[in-house]
């Protein structure tokens, strides 16, 4: 079964720190471009970040450049979103979602991990 | 990056047909074929329904349709059914090497 699991959120102080882990199983996760995406409480999804199949490639909403960093670690089936400088408007559940083979799209979805910023 | 612009709620009887309407600017819809949608239950993740404006993923019953015109895409749900009922968001890769997303509908069925 192809599957996405996030795991790593929590609360943390503002200013502190936090990296946010996704497993993937069920497919050869080394030849997929990797998303984050974020959904603050009532709102509405925004894109975060993306990276190519062999990590070379990341890309960034405005809103995070400088203070969050994708990777990906291919022998371990796993993709890393680093927070660092957290604010509250950072306060959302964090998606990891895999890109679609050769197109333009999300195809598959863990189920997010929850991250609160607050004092 | 501004979020697309989508209505905030659409309403239809079962069988019947709802719009979704998403626009952006040259910079996003206008000048790609990489629109996609996704429909999201209440506590859930969302799901792909359409991408690169007009494909279905395999699964993805036929009454859901997307298309586009100039900076504005629309899904179209033909056939309303009880399950429908959801959030449905739209994206668009943009000319900055991102993704944005829409602000939301959320398809109310009568």
């Amino acid at each position: 079964e192809v599957q996405l699991v996030e795991s790593g959120g929590g609360l943390v102080q503002p200013g502190g720190s936090l990296r946010l882990s996704c497993a993937a199983s069920g497919f050869s996760f080394s030849s997929y471009w990797m998303h984050w995406v974020r959904q603050a409480p009532g709102k509405g999804l925004v894109w975060v970040s993306r990276i190519k199949s062999d990590g070379t490639n990341t890309g960034y909403a405005g809103s995070v450049k400088g203070r969050l960093t994708i990777s990906r670690d291919n022998a371990k089936n796993t993709l890393y979103l680093q927070m660092n400088s957290l604010r509250a408007e950072d306060t959302a559940v964090y998606y990891c979602g895999r890109g679609l083979p050769g197109a333009y799209g999300m195809d598959v979805w863990g189920q997010g991990t929850t991250v609160t910023v607050s004092s | 990056q501004s979020a697309l612009t989508q209505p905030p709620s659409v309403s239809g009887s079962p069988g019947q047909s709802v719009t979704i309407s998403c626009t952006g600017t040259s910079s996003d819809v206008g000048s790609y074929n990489r629109v996609s949608w996704y429909q999201q239950p209440p506590g859930t993740a969302p799901k792909l329904m359409i991408y690169e404006v007009s494909n279905r993923p395999s699964g993805v019953p036929d009454r859901f349709s997307g298309s586009k015109s100039g900076n504005t895409a629309s899904l179209t749900i033909s056939g309303l059914q009880a399950e429908d009922e959801a959030d449905y968001y739209c994206s668009s890769y943009t000319n900055s090497n991102t993704y944005v997303f829409g602000t939301g509908t959320k398809v109310t069925v009568l």
